[in-house]
């Protein structure tokens, strides 16, 4: 079965810097593209960043251009996301999701149950 | 950026009733189109990609169609664990977008 499981969430203070985390098992994660979609309390969803399979493709939301980097690990089967300079509008739940093929573009399924993060003071 | 535009936003409708929702993208995506379903404190899931091809495991009763610009998720006969929200989802371009969303509810 397919599990992927996120952390690293948390309070954190406008300005600082979080990293999280998604430990993907049941699947070998290095022949799939993964993503980071969140959602703000009480909204739609939102893609942030994806990764190709081989970290060749990265993408980025325009709202976290510059301040989020995506990376992944194949040997420890994790995706992660380090978000710098965190604003109040990077409130969220954010999920792991795992693409169909190797490349970015293409739907998403399955996804985590999301890790969430608050910035505020 | 491509923009997704869903219609209704929120609907409302019996057990047994036929449902349709819209999605409509600003510029062609050919059927580059995804469909998902999220039920309140859960993580959304795929019920239709490619536009029309049903995910599996997803009820027969739900079911895409369209190309080019214009999209629609359409469920035959709801069931009461449908009421959920939908959103659509273009995989043409990246940014990877969604619509806002559609709110069904139980009339």
């Amino acid at each position: 079965e397919v599990q992927l499981v996120e952390s690293g969430g948390g309070l954190v203070q406008p300005g600082r810097s979080l990293r999280l985390s998604c430990a993907a098992s049941g699947f070998t994660f290095d022949d799939y593209a993964m993503h980071w979609v969140r959602q703000a309390p009480g909204k739609g969803l939102e893609w942030v960043s994806g990764i190709s399979w081989n970290s060749g493709s990265i993408g980025y939301a325009d709202s976290v251009k510059g301040r989020f980097t995506i990376s992944r690990d194949n040997a420890k089967n994790s995706l992660y996301l380090q978000m710098n300079s965190l604003r109040a509008e990077d409130t969220a739940l954010y999920y792991c999701a795992k693409s169909p093929g190797l490349e970015l573009l293409n739907w998403f399924d399955p996804w985590g149950q999301g890790t969430l993060v608050t910035v505020s003071s | 950026d491509i923009q997704m535009t869903q219609s209704p936003s929120s609907l409302s409708a019996s057990v047994g009733d036929r449902v349709t929702i819209t999605c409509r993208a600003s510029q062609s995506i050919s059927s580059y189109l995804n469909w998902y379903q999220q039920k309140p404190g859960k993580a959304p899931k795929l019920l239709i990609y490619a536009a029309s091809s049903l995910q599996s495991g997803v009820p027969s009763r739900f079911s895409g169609s369209g190309s080019g610009t214009d999209f629609t998720l359409t469920i035959s006969s709801l069931q009461p664990e449908d009421f959920a929200t939908y959103y659509c989802q273009q995989s043409y371009s990246t940014p990877d977008t969604f619509g806002q969303g559609t709110r069904l509810e139980i009339k």
